[in-house]
Formats: structure tokens, sequence, C-alpha cells
């Protein structure tokens, strides 16, 4: 069946630092990645999409790429910011459309 | 204007109680789901509908009903609250089946 790993949390870095969440699914076929982030308090917000192999998606300096050879899809950023602080989670979109969510990592941005 | 917003945002209640959970979009999307985020933050689907019909009924207690009056709406009622039912519920919507999902602020249930 479907289902998404992503690398447990939570994640403390000083800000400016270089951020890497390590994401990796198994899947029938070449499904649609997502990234999504939850900041406290609040709801889940697309911050970026993959909908094919090698595609890269990017979005307020965050970037992943599909690399369908090892099924993955990492979370990185060159430079993080205090209010990059929130929980982001990983997903697919299964053939009925519904998302897999991975279980979600807590990032910590120390000023 | 909130795309998909639900009410109540909090809602604390005893065991034994029945509540319901209101969700709406103004996308004008077909495709409307109910998530639910454990205490550890684990996201897992509960219900799909697509122009009103059900889709997605995971492995779900049939103590929770969804409902949708129309494309815009989809309600989730909760008979016989449990404990163990504590949890944020989310709505989402998409235009498609396999387009991007949008979600509300969530409602957080708390079952004393």
């Amino acid at each position: 069946g479907n289902s998404v790993t992503q690398m447990e949390g939570p994640v403390t870095l000083s800000e400016e630092a270089f951020l890497t969440i390590n994401c990796t699914y198994t899947a029938t076929g070449y499904p649609s990645l997502f990234w999504y982030v939850q900041y406290p308090g609040e709801g889940l917000q697309l911050l970026l999409k993959a909908t094919k192999a090698d595609d890269k998606g990017s979005n307020k300096g965050f970037e992943a790429t599909y690399r369908k050879e090892t099924t993955s899809f990492h979370l990185e950023k060159g430079s993080v910011q205090v209010s990059d602080s929130a929980v982001y989670f990983c997903a697919l979109r299964a053939s009925q459309g519904n998302l897999i969510f991975g279980k979600g990592t807590k990032l910590s941005v120390k000023p | 204007d909130t795309a998909v917003s639900q009410t109540p945002k909090y809602l604390v209640t005893q065991m034994g109680n029945d509540k319901s959970i209101k969700c709406e979009q103004n996308l004008g999307h077909d495709t409307m789901y109910w998530y639910k985020q454990d205490s550890k933050k684990f996201l897992k689907i509960m219900f799909s509908y697509n122009n009103k019909e059900l889709i997605i009924n995971e492995t779900v207690p049939n103590r929770f009903s969804p409902k949708s009056p129309d494309k815009a709406h989809l309600n989730l009622h909760i008979n016989s609250l449990e404990l163990g039912d504590s949890a944020v519920y989310f709505c989402a919507s998409s235009q498609k089946v396999r387009a991007e999902a949008f979600f509300g602020q969530g409602t957080r249930l708390t079952v004393v």
C-alpha cells in the first residue's frame, strides 16, 4: 500500500542554518508529492508540490525534487529563519484523491 | 474571505454527547474531505465526498457520520462521543479528486 516516511523530529537549528528534512515514499506508480506546513495553532498550508519524476517544487526559499530512483522528496532550504518554525508534513496523493501524510517533522529555529 | 472555514474552532464536550462540526468552502470545489489529526500530529483521512457522493470512507467508527447537503458543505456529526475522539479535525477541499487540497483551520475537539 501507499505510505510516507519522513525523518523524526524535532529538528532544532540556528537562524541561517541549512535545512534538510528527509522524505521517502512507497506507492504504486508515480503519485503527486507535496510538502505541507502547519504553523502553531493553524491549519495546513501547501508549501510546494511536484507531479512527476524530476520535477522540482519550490516556494519561499524551500525546494524539493521528485526522485523516482530513490522514491524520495526531501525538503531543503538554504537559510532558515525563526519564522520557519513549524511542523512540516510530506504527503502523496493516493489514487482516490486523498492525501497520505508522513508523521510530520517539527522544526524549531533559534535566533 | 476564508476559502475553507470550519466551525467551531474549539469544542469541549462531555463523553456520551452528540456534536457536529461544520465545514464550508467558497472555492467552487467539487471534492471535500475530513482528516483527523491525533495528539502526535499524525493526519489520517476519514471521509471524502465528490459532488455530494461519498467516495472514501476509511475505517472510522459508525458513530461518525458525514453529511454533504451541497457541494460547498461537508459536515461531520459524531454520536456518543468518547475520550479517544479528542483530536483536531480538518476539513479540506479540492477542485477535482486529483487537484491541490486546501485545508480549513481545524476544529480542536476535547472530550472530557
